[in-house]
Formats: C-alpha cells, structure tokens, sequence
C-alpha cells in the first residue's frame, strides 16, 4: 500500500533560522507529491506539488521542495522561517490509485 | 479560495444519535474524499467517491456510510455515534487526472464532532 511518512513531528525554530521537513514516500511508478499548510483555525492549503519535470519546485511563500527520487524523498525547504510560518505541514502523494494519502503532519513553532 | 463547505463546523451530540455531516463543492469535481483526523496525528482517508454513485472505503475503518447522489454533494452519516467517534472529519475535493497528473485537492474547513 502506498504511503508517505514524516520524520519530524514538532519543530521549533526562531525567527530567520532555515527549515527543512523531511517526507519520505512508500511507492513506486507514478508518483504525484505534494506539501501541504494548515494555519492554525484555518483549512489544508496547498504549498507546492511536484509529478515530474525539475526536481527542485517552488511554492508559495518561499517555500520549496526536492525530490529525490534515488531517497524516495521530498523534503520541504525555506531558507529563513518567520512567525507566521507557525502551522501544521502535511506532506502527501498519489500513487498509481491516484487517491491522495497524507503523513502524520508536522507542528512548527517559530518564536518572533 | 477552496469552494468546498462543510457544515456543522463544531458539533456536540449524545451516544446513539444519528448524525450527518455535511460537505459541498462548486468546483464540479468528480473525485471527493473523506479523512479523519485526530490532533497530532495524521490524516486516514475513510471514504471516497469517483462521481456520482460511486463510493468506496478508505484506508481507515470506518462506522460511517457516505452517498454521492449529485456531483456537489458528499454527505457523511453516523447511524449512532460512540465517544470513538469524537474527531474531526475533513472533506476534499479534486479534478481529474491527466497524463498521470492528479489535479490539486481542494479541503474544506473541517467538522468537529464531539460524543458524549
């Protein structure tokens, strides 16, 4: 069965420090990833979503994301977090059911 | 922004009683989904629907039936909710597939239910 794990599940940073999430998916053939935020009181917003072409996708609000497809992973990437990074982040795929599975979720903090 | 509704947003009910979820889309997407999630833990998908008339579990067992009369409409019902019940409930929506490629799925806001 197809999956998607995340490693880290509470993240606490300071303000300007650099972040990075890690996900790792479970399947292989077609392959549609993707990250997605949750604000705190607010509903899942896509962040990026990567099926092919470069390897290396950009998102909203500076964030970004590479797959790495030799590490069956794709790990979420800003290089200066601010407060109102402060949510939950979902990383996800589908695989060849094209049903979209989530991982665990990951809480980040960032103290201003 | 997402035009997909759920409704009630926070619920509270009594063991036993009959509840249904509520969960519209504008968007005309034939797949929608589904997932319950408790705080801190992930998202289990436990119903899903290609179009209309068409329903299947989820990953996760679950109690609750789903129908898909219309394209817009995916309610979720509860015969007789139990306290192992209490969660929250996340209904989506997405496009179709091209070229392998899933069309980004849209969520709603979330209903929390609570049994008592």
């Amino acid at each position: 069965a197809q999956s998607v794990s995340q490693h880290n599940h509470h993240v606490i940073l300071s303000e300007a420090a650099s972040l990075e999430l890690g996900c790792n998916y479970s399947y292989g053939g077609t392959v549609n990833l993707f990250w997605y935020v949750q604000y705190p009181g607010q509903h899942l917003q896509l962040l990026l979503k990567y099926f092919s072409g470069d390897p290396l996708v950009k998102g909203i609000k500076g964030f970004e994301a590479e797959f790495i497809k030799s590490k069956f992973s794709f790990n979420l990437r800003k290089p200066s977090v601010q407060w109102s990074d402060t949510a939950e982040y979902f990383c996800g795929g589908a695989g060849g059911s094209y049903i979209p599975t989530f991982g665990r979720g990951t809480s980040l903090i960032v103290h201003p | 922004e997402a035009d997909i509704y759920q409704t009630p947003r926070y619920l509270v009910i009594g063991t036993g009683k009959k509840i249904t979820l509520e969960c519209s889309q504008t968007m005309g997407h034939d797949k929608m989904y589904w997932y319950q999630q408790d705080p801190g833990m992930e998202l289990h998908l436990i119903h899903y629907s290609y179009g209309v008339n068409s329903t299947e579990k989820g990953d996760l067992s679950s109690e609750s039936t789903v129908s898909r009369i219309r394209t817009e409409h995916f309610p979720l019902t509860l015969e007789s909710a139990r306290p192992s019940h209490t969660s929250q409930y996340l209904c989506a929506s997405s496009g179709g597939i091209s070229g392998g490629r899933v069309d980004t799925t849209y969520f709603g806001e979330g209903s929390w239910l609570t049994v008592v």
